[in-house]
């Protein structure tokens, strides 16, 4: 079975800039989680979504927002791009809203904001 | 609020010893806990999942502990390899959060030959 999958897995953008990252969730997996990981840090929580509702969101700007689709998988969506939004994007998902089983992650996109 | 913490930082040891890893969190209201593990540049690795009923979990040389009375939960592992270098993490789900995970910064091991 395929893993939670993420593209692109690296990208360069200035500031200012637009970017939208695509996760697809494991086969059967109704939950999709964001998180951000910048270097020599945790990982911290960005969005959830679980059967296409926004269900949870971290400590960001509007500038971030995202989405599910019906076949679950999610996009992330940064505007107006700032240096310091420049980390490792990575994307989880589980069976169920409260996760109270296992998460999977994904490899990652690694963003820099030049 | 939840705050989890991972001590050590980092951590160096010669090949073949047995080490453990530490991670503490302030609220015991949590689903569960789960330890990760990172190759640098690369996502995470699901090591092991402990349910907030159970006390412990195993898979291989690696044993994770959970005490959620003292909010502390360590990661045990047997025979220390080279290829076990890597950073691990441990994450807690808190109840009424949904399903959002709160991270430790980490643990960076390196084992050497």
């Amino acid at each position: 079975d395929a893993g939670v999958t993420q593209s692109p897995t690296h990208l360069i953008k200035t500031r200012g800039q637009h970017v939208t990252l695509r996760c697809s969730p494991i086969s059967g997996h109704k939950s999709v989680s964001w998180y951000q990981q910048v270097l020599g840090q945790g990982p911290q929580f960005i969005f959830q979504y679980y059967e296409k509702e926004e269900r949870g969101r971290g400590n960001f700007p509007d500038r971030f927002s995202a989405r599910q689709f019906p076949n679950y998988s999610s996009e992330l969506n940064v505007n107006a791009l700032l240096l310091g939004d420049s980390a490792l994007y990575l994307c989880a998902s589980s069976q169920d809203f409260a996760n109270t089983g296992e998460l999977f992650f994904g490899e990652g996109s690694r963003l820099t904001v030049l | 609020k939840q705050e989890v913490t991972q001590i050590p930082a980092a951590l160096s040891v010669p090949e073949g010893e047995n080490l453990v890893l530490n991670c503490s969190f302030t609220d015991s209201a949590i689903y569960n806990l789960q330890w990760f593990r990172q190759d640098p540049g690369k996502g995470l690795t699901s090591l092991l999942l402990i349910q907030s009923s159970q006390r412990e979990q195993t898979s291989g040389r690696l044993n994770a502990s959970l005490d959620k009375s003292s909010g502390r939960s360590t990661l045990y592992i047997a025979a220390s390899q080279p290829g076990d270098s890597a950073t691990y993490l441990c994450a807690v789900i808190p109840y009424n959060q949904g399903g959002k995970l709160i991270f430790g910064q980490g643990t960076e091991l390196s084992v050497k030959p």
